[in-house]
């Protein structure tokens, strides 16, 4: 099925590792982004991309990194964990950016990260 | 910047009952107005949309009316099911300087009994 596909599911880390959650979407959308949800603080933008090769930062940057080498494929990267990223992290494309404004994005299933 | 303030919850009704969840946003310009659906371990999911002022979105019995002159876009539905337990998000689209980006609140839990 067409859609955004994120994987792992879930990941349990201890504090200082690093890890790489992956999204992958096959509707040729040149737009993807990487939020995260609290509880209470709704979605909040880490890293997006116009394109490939283009990012950009988001609301909540530290602590992440991100790179689009192909229009599919948009990982983030935790270069040392810490428990105040235990949290659930949503990939979301849409066709372009100001396509947005009337179809909203696709998110993917999410990735439950526990930083112990 | 852009803002968006939604009803705090959690909201818990009975089959049957009538739900509103209110919205009420800051942006400039003439923003696109969405409420998302995320049900227990899903991702988010687009209920309805307006794109201007005083259209109304509607999907799955829920309505929602773009109100400029309130900057609200409260979610409706008439008779909610136990199927309708889920956490809504009210969201807006401003563009401009703001491209790509859709800014979120905080997410209203529904918990429907029967």
């Amino acid at each position: 099925n067409a859609g955004v596909t994120q994987t792992p599911k879930f990941q349990v880390l201890k504090t200082g590792q690093s890890m790489t959650l992956q999204c992958a979407q096959d509707m040729n959308h040149e737009y993807m982004s990487w939020y995260r949800q609290d509880p209470g603080m709704g979605l909040r933008l880490i890293h997006y991309s116009v394109g490939a090769g283009i990012t950009d930062q988001g609301e909540v940057p530290n602590g992440y990194n991100v790179s689009r080498s192909t229009t599919e494929d948009f990982p983030l990267r935790l270069l040392s964990a810490a428990p105040s990223q235990t949290s659930v992290y949503f990939c979301a494309s849409s066709y372009s950016g100001d396509s947005a404004a009337h179809y909203g994005y696709t998110f993917g299933s999410g990735t439950r990260l526990t930083v112990v | 910047g852009n803002s968006v303030t939604q009803m705090e919850g959690p909201v818990t009704l009975s089959e049957e009952a009538f739900l509103t969840i209110n919205c009420t946003y800051t942006a400039t310009g003439y923003p696109s107005l969405f409420w998302y659906v995320q049900y227990p371990g899903e991702g988010l999911q687009l209920l309805l949309k307006a794109t201007k002022a005083d259209d109304k979105g509607s999907n799955k019995g829920f309505e929602a009316t773009y109100r400029k002159e309130t900057t609200s876009f409260h979610l409706e539905k008439g008779s909610v099911q136990v199927s309708d337990s889920a956490v809504y998000f009210c969201a807006l689209y401003a563009g401009g300087t703001s491209y790509g980006k859709l800014t979120f609140g905080q997410g209203t839990i529904l918990t429907v009994h029967p």
